[in-house]
């Protein structure tokens, strides 16, 4: 079955640095991959999309890539803010008959001021 | 513009018991999706209901069921519960079962004892 890896431990970063995260999976490539920003008690919410044929995408301070040889994807915050102090997720989905998501375990990022 | 509602935001219950979890999808919503969430784990898919049909189910038993309302909103429900339910259950909406990007609500926490 797919697999999907994110950094387990916690990342710790300055206010101001770039703060890079992980995702990598298993198998078979998938149609797209999505970021989710997701706080305390509260749902996801979606960041970016990127698609298996893109290299890059970017939205304000994000930036995801999507390497499909190597079977990563890296989503950076620049200029982070402690405000930024989340859980990310990463999520794939394969296509076909729905929009079902496969989520990664997240990565808890906080950014000391 | 009501984003996605569930309800009750917190249910406690003992095992064995039966549960049943709403949702209301984002407004011009049609699809809805649930998602498991166990503490320190990305959300796991349930199941997806489009036009009052169950599209698409993920690896549960047939203890989860669902239903969904010709106002698209949603309920599912678990029956005979077990410590190992004890969750944050997710509803997620979009419109059509292929929208890539999801609303998600912010939950109802389950415990059960």
């Amino acid at each position: 079955s797919q697999k999907i890896e994110q950094n387990s431990e916690a990342l710790n970063i300055q206010e101001g640095k770039t703060a890079t995260l992980t995702c990598n999976y298993t198998n078979y490539s998938p149609a797209y991959l999505q970021w989710y920003r997701q706080d305390p008690g509260r749902g996801p919410v979606f960041l970016l999309l990127i698609r298996e044929n893109e290299k890059e995408k970017r939205k304000e301070r994000l930036k995801v890539t999507f390497d499909t040889t190597l079977k990563q994807s890296l989503f950076h915050i620049t200029a982070s803010q402690p405000a930024d102090s989340a859980t990310y997720l990463c999520a794939l989905d394969y296509g076909g008959a729905t929009n079902k998501l496969i989520f990664g375990t997240g990565t808890l990022l906080a950014v000391q001021p | 513009d009501a984003g996605v509602t569930q309800s009750p935001t917190h249910l406690i219950k003992t095992r064995g018991q039966q549960v049943t979890l709403r949702c209301s999808p984002k407004s011009g919503h049609d699809t809805v999706s649930w998602y498991q969430q166990a503490l320190g784990q990305g959300p796991q898919f349930i199941f997806q209901y489009y036009e009052e049909e169950e599209r698409q189910r993920g690896n549960f038993p047939d203890r989860f069921s669902g239903h969904q309302f010709p106002n698209y909103s949603s309920e599912l429900n678990v029956n005979a519960l077990l410590l190992g339910d004890s969750a944050l259950y997710l509803c997620a909406s979009s419109v059509g079962p292929h929208e890539e990007k999801l609303f998600f609500g912010s939950g109802t926490q389950l415990s059960v004892l």
